[in-house]
């Protein structure tokens, strides 16, 4: 375990429903990040949470929704999904911004 | 722009042999350089990282990379390849002259055969 947890592992989902995705690190760290990878591309940064406090949003679509309660926790909310959205959902964590980061193990989300 | 490029999708090497990863990037400023390790179904893993000093940075399993500043590259290396190295590995670069986010290449599937 890298010290940082992210539930569900897998997920799959209609594009009708809404769920949340999960991440946690008691690592002590102030930064936390969502990230999208699909086969084949880089890494795509979606948000970033310096201290409680979203600072980065990259053009993400509505349908993706981050909430940030305390350093600890991060979520992803998921409504209507479209099918191109199926990938592996990657939270990582670091000291402070300028810190490298510590990965989850992701979940993979599949939307029928 | 700020770019990172890992030239090759896939690289193959049998066990025993060296290994070399190649990475090239394209900052404006002094670039912070780093190599992560994803293995079947897991997050990335932080191998190593450049950000000063020596330009031959070690990491963990055996891995190093040699920054060159001139190449603009910082290719990761191991004098002696596992089949337990094989797996996809990424390059990332933040340039801390502009904004703290990490730039990453596609990624560079590894495999070591026996």
């Amino acid at each position: 375990e890298t010290g940082v947890t992210q539930t569900p592992r897998h997920l799959v989902m209609g594009m009708t429903n809404k769920k949340s995705l999960k991440c946690e690190q008691h690592l002590g760290h102030n930064a936390m990040y969502w990230y999208k990878q699909s086969a084949k591309k880089p890494l795509e940064l979606m948000f970033v949470y310096n201290f409680k406090e979203q600072t980065e949003n990259n053009s993400v679509p509505s349908r993706f929704s981050p909430e940030c309660p305390n350093s600890s926790h991060l979520f992803l909310h998921l409504h209507t999904l479209q099918p191109e959205d199926s990938a592996l959902y990657l939270c990582a964590s670091s000291q402070d911004l300028n810190y490298g980061y510590t990965f989850g193990s992701g979940t993979r989300l599949t939307v029928v | 722009a700020q770019s990172v490029a890992q030239p090759e999708d896939q690289v193959n090497v049998a066990e025993g042999n060296p290994l070399t990863v190649k990475c090239t990037y394209s900052v404006s400023g002094n670039p912070y350089l780093f190599w992560y390790v994803q293995y079947p179904n897991r997050g990335l893993q932080f191998l190593l990282k450049y950000i000063t000093g020596d330009n031959l940075v070690k990491g963990s399993y055996g891995f190093e990379a040699e920054f060159n500043k001139s190449q603009t590259s910082f290719h990761l290396k191991k004098p002696s390849a596992l089949v337990s190295d094989s797996a996809l590995y990424f390059c990332a670069v933040r340039d801390p002259d502009s904004n703290y986010q990490l730039i990453w290449g596609a990624g560079t599937k590894l495999i070591i055969k026996p």
